[in-house]
C-alpha cells in the first residue's frame, strides 16, 4: 500500500533558525512527491514538487526538499525561519491514484 | 484570474439534512477531487472525477454523493447518512487528461467549513 508519514505533528523553531520537516513514503512504484502549505482556514498552496531528475528541489519562499530514494524520504528544509512561515505543511505522494497526503505538521515560529 | 471557487465558505447543517457544497474551476482541468480535512488527520479523499459524467469513490465516500455534468463543476452533497459531517472540505483540480498523470500537482480551492447544529 502507498502511504506518507510525516514525523512530528508539531514543530517549533526560533525565528532565523533552520526549519526541518520530515516526510517518509512507502510505495511500490516510483514516487512523485509534493509539499503543500496551508494557512488557517485556507486551501493548500504548492511549495514544491519532485517528479524526475534532480533530487534537490527548490520551491517558493526559500524552501527546498531533497528526494532520497535509499531512505524513502523527502524532507522539507528552509535555512532561516521567518514568522510568516508559521502554517501547516503537508507532504503528498502521487502513485497510481490521486494524491495521498500525510497528516500534516504544524510549524510554529517563535520570535 | 483562473482558479477554483468553493462556496459557501461556511455552512451549517441541521441533523438529518442534506447539503450541497459547490466547486467550480476555470482552469480547464479534466480531473477534480473532494477531500475532507479533520484536525490531525490530514486530507482524506472522498470522491474524484477524471472526466465529465464519470467519478470514482475515494477512501471515505460513505454518506457523500457527487455529480460531474460539466467539466467546470463538481458539487458534493453531504447526505443525512454521513454521521459525522462536521469538517473542512477542500475541492481540487488537476490537468490530467484521461488518466491520472502522476507528476501533475493539484490546485485547491479555499475550502468550505461545514458544521452540524
Amino acid at each position: 500500500a502507498q502511504s506518507v508519514t510525516q514525523l512530528g505533528s508539531h514543530v517549533s523553531v526560533s525565528e532565523g533558525a533552520l526549519v526541518l520537516l520530515r516526510c517518509n513514503y512507502s510505495s511500490s512504484v516510483p514516487p512523485y512527491l509534493f509539499w503543500y502549505v496551508q494557512y488557517p482556514n485556507q486551501g493548500l498552496q504548492l511549495l514544491l514538487k519532485y517528479t524526475t531528475g534532480a533530487t534537490l528541489v527548490k520551491g517558493i519562499n526559500g524552501f527546498e526538499a531533497e528526494f532520497k530514494k535509499s531512505e524513502t524520504s523527502f524532507h522539507l528544509t528552509k535555512p532561516s525561519a521567518h514568522m510568516s512561515d508559521a502554517a501547516e505543511y503537508f507532504c503528498a505522494f502521487s502513485g497510481n491514484t490521486p494524491l495521498v497526503f500525510g497528516k500534516g505538521t504544524r510549524l510554529s515560529v517563535i520570535a | 484570474d483562473g482558479g477554483i471557487t468553493q462556496s459557501p465558505k461556511y455552512l451549517f447543517r441541521k441533523e438529518g439534512q442534506n447539503v450541497t457544497l459547490s466547486c467550480e474551476q476555470n482552469l480547464n482541468h479534466d480531473a477534480m477531487y473532494w477531500y475532507r480535512q479533520d484536525p490531525g488527520q490530514g486530507l482524506r479523499l472522498i470522491y474524484y472525477s477524471q472526466i465529465v459524467n464519470d467519478f470514482q469513490k475515494g477512501d471515505i465516500a460513505e454518506g457523500y454523493s457527487v455529480s460531474r455534468e460539466k467539466k467546470e463543476s463538481f458539487p458534493l452533497t453531504v447526505t443525512s447518512a454521513q454521521k459525522n459531517p462536521t469538517a473542512f472540505y477542500l475541492c481540487a483540480s488537476s490537468n490530467t487528461g484521461n488518466s491520472i498523470v502522476r507528476n501533475t500537482e493539484a490546485f485547491f480551492g479555499q475550502g468550505t467549513r461545514l458544521t452540524v447544529v
